[in-house]
């Protein structure tokens, strides 16, 4: 079926330095999601993203974080500056915004802020 | 306080045997119900899916019953097979373009 591929799916950062995670979504599809889960806890919406705006973002969608997919490329999540409390496992998301309201999620990129 | 409830945290049965799944929803605004199911190392799936104008889902050996009164869905997986062991996830939303919200998952074991 359709695969949204997440790049890297791990990554281990210091604390106050800059990350940006990659999502490859689905190609016709219209709609973009972050989700974040920390471990033993269920995945949070953080924001989704459609026609190159942010149209919902949840209160965990901090400052320092931002979302873009310039010229329809990689759909990225860019934490500046991390924080300990970001590590987690970050889950991209997309769906095609029509009846079909599926949404097909990547693997997951593994974040480890030290 | 936690939008979508599951329970239990982890199931164990025995395969044929029927599984059941309990989720409940905090939100009346919410008018899709998926569930996910995960594999380890592997991107959550979408299972099967019900809107509030229905109150029985099927799909092969996957079932949704659902209560909009009470606000409570449950998914049975009757023949239950090793290969089903996973964990699944209960999510709800109030349409595709917002987020979905999610249980904490339940983790079914299905031994032979």
């Amino acid at each position: 079926g359709p695969k949204v591929l997440q790049i890297p799916s791990h990554q281990i950062i210091d604390m106050g330095q800059m990350v940006t995670l990659n999502c490859d979504p689905v190609s016709n599809h219209l709609y973009f999601y972050w989700y974040k889960q920390i471990l033993g806890q269920q995945m949070e919406f953080l924001v989704n993203f459609y026609n190159g705006k942010v149209m919902e973002k949840s209160k965990l969608f901090k400052d320092q974080f931002s979302v873009e997919r310039p010229d329809g490329s990689y759909f990225t999540l860019k934490i500046q500056p991390t924080a300990l409390e970001d590590s987690a496992v970050y889950f991209c998301a997309s769906s095609p915004g029509t009846a079909n309201t599926e949404v097909f999620f990547g693997k997951g990129t593994r974040l480890t802020v030290v | 306080q936690q939008q979508v409830r599951q329970s239990p945290q982890s199931l164990t049965v025995w395969e044929g045997e029927t599984a059941i799944l309990n989720c409940s929803y905090e939100d009346s605004t919410f008018d899709y119900f998926p569930w996910y199911w995960q594999f380890p190392r592997e991107s959550p799936a979408l299972l099967i899916a019900i809107r509030p104008v229905s109150n029985k889902k099927e799909d092969g050996r996957f079932t949704i019953f659902f209560n909009k009164r009470e606000k409570k869905l449950s998914l049975h997986i009757t023949d239950s097979q090793p290969g089903d062991s996973a964990t699944y996830f209960c999510a709800a939303s109030v349409n595709y373009a917002q987020g979905l919200t999610f249980g904490l998952g339940t983790r079914v074991s299905v031994f032979p």
